[in-house]
């Protein structure tokens, strides 16, 4: 069965600094992957995917994520936080053979300081 | 272009009284899919429907959670009769799957927030 770990439940960051966003994954091939952001009383909003092809994955509002294929990681990370970056983000992982579903990490909650 | 619609947005009952959640995907998405999200977890699926068939539901109570899609549209989730573990946020989201295009991404609503007394 696929599963999803993301081990920092609480992480917080002052404007301008980076981020890095850890996420493990487990499942027996290589996965879908996705990054979602979800803001208080939102719906979720995917930040970026992985299907094939380049590890390196660009998103939108200037995230990106690299897949590890040998650490089955695909961290999210950004070079300067904004305050509006403050929300939860959550890794998911869907298989190859049902790509309709998606298992979700439990998020990891954001804070950016002034 | 209008994103996923659901409804009502909060919703507060008591216990033992049903209760329905309403949603219309992105126009022209195939396959919708119901998730769970209670607080502090990631979403957890409940049902998946391509089109009007419901594909995946073997994460859905099925003693007490009932759900339809009966044109290919908008869909119902109903949970008769609530129980207190029910408070949760209850998600609605759409892709277009399996057709040429199709991005397989899946497009949330704003979910509907349910407190149980």
């Amino acid at each position: 069965a696929q599963s999803v770990t993301q081990p920092d439940i609480h992480i917080t960051v002052s404007e301008g600094a980076s981020l890095e966003l850890r996420c493990n994954y487990s499942y027996g091939a290589t996965p879908y992957l996705f990054w979602y952001v979800q803001s208080p009383g939102q719906g979720l909003q995917l930040l970026l995917k992985y299907f094939s092809g380049d590890t390196l994955v660009q998103g939108i509002k200037g995230f990106e994520a690299e897949f590890k294929r040998s650490q089955s990681s695909f961290n999210l990370r950004k070079p300067s936080v904004h305050w509006s970056d403050a929300a939860e983000y959550f890794c998911a992982v869907g298989a190859r053979t049902s790509y309709g579903k998606l298992t979700f990490g439990q998020g990891t909650i954001l804070t950016v300081h002034p | 272009e209008a994103g996923v619609v659901q409804s009502p947005r909060y919703k507060i009952i008591e216990k033992k009284q049903p209760v329905a959640f309403w949603c219309n995907p992105i126009s022209g998405h195939n396959t919708l899919y119901w998730y769970l999200q209670n607080l502090g977890q990631g979403p957890e699926l409940l049902i998946r429907y391509e089109n009007e068939e419901a594909v995946d539901d073997s994460q859905l109570p099925k003693d007490r959670f009932s759900a339809e899609r009966l044109k290919g549209v908008d869909s119902t989730l109903k949970i008769q009769p609530a129980e207190l573990g029910d408070s949760a946020v209850y998600l609605c989201a759409s892709s277009l799957v399996g057709l040429a295009g199709g991005s397989n991404e899946q497009f949330f609503g704003p979910g509907t927030r349910l407190t149980v007394l």
